[in-house]
């Protein structure tokens, strides 16, 4: 077993749906968790980081992760075509050892005008 | 702040040749690591490095090698290439996590190279 599974895609959605992007892990040591942008031919950027357990949120993104399941979910709402992009989620564990991340293969959103 | 920028961005090489990715990066991060990225298999980590002079192997480091002999630089070589290192590769850095420093990492903008 992979130690982060993420659904490929690709995602369809027309404007203004709601987005719903998960990953799961089996490592029970990470604790902090990311979101990655990448748009196309470009590198990826951090879009939103959350520690442990809990939901965070920042304007149309909202990030959550459930460690009792092993499961992180990034919803967009009110979905635009500018964040047609793939989504990578990322992990890591606690510690001065644990500066390494853990990357998901990343989905591919297309958001529909 | 520039951030992380990456020299060149395009490359193609004939099987054998070989080359030096630059990573330069302006945020005076500790940490630095190179990534390649296929189609399917997602960012690999090939090495990385936790200060000037330091280098360490990531999950795929045959074929490349690494030096970081300025804290701001990384540089990446292919001695030999081959045609499966045809990639797109990113560098990225981080801090080491102590105050007013995170380990998020920042990701330049890749060098995509091709080896026919």
């Amino acid at each position: 077993q992979k130690e982060v599974e993420q659904d490929p895609g690709p995602l369809s959605v027309p404007e203004g749906a709601i987005v719903s992007l998960n990953c799961t892990y089996s490592n029970s040591a990470f604790q902090y968790f990311m979101w990655y942008r990448q748009y196309s031919r470009k590198g990826p950027e951090l879009l939103m980081y959350t520690y442990s357990s809990g939901n965070k949120e920042d304007g149309r993104f909202t990030a959550q992760v459930d460690k009792s399941s092993k499961y992180i979910s990034l919803f967009i709402r009110d979905s635009q075509p500018s964040d047609s992009a793939t989504y990578l989620c990322a992990m890591r564990g606690r510690g001065g050892s644990n500066y390494k991340l853990t990357f998901g293969k990343g989905t591919l959103l297309t958001v529909n005008p | 702040n520039a951030g992380v920028t990456q020299t060149p961005k395009f490359r193609v090489l004939k099987t054998g040749q070989s080359m030096t990715l630059l990573c330069a990066q302006d945020m005076n991060h500790e940490y630095m690591y190179w990534y390649r990225q296929d189609p399917g298999m997602g960012l690999r980590l090939i090495h990385y490095s936790v200060g000037e002079g330091t280098t360490a192997k990531g999950e795929v480091p045959d074929g490349y090698n690494v030096s970081r002999l300025k804290k701001q630089n990384f540089l990446l070589g292919l001695e030999s290439a081959a045609p499966s290192q045809t990639s797109v590769y990113f560098c990225a850095s981080s801090g080491q996590g102590l105050a007013g420093s995170s380990y998020e990492q920042y990701f330049g903008p890749g060098t995509r190279l091709t080896v026919t």
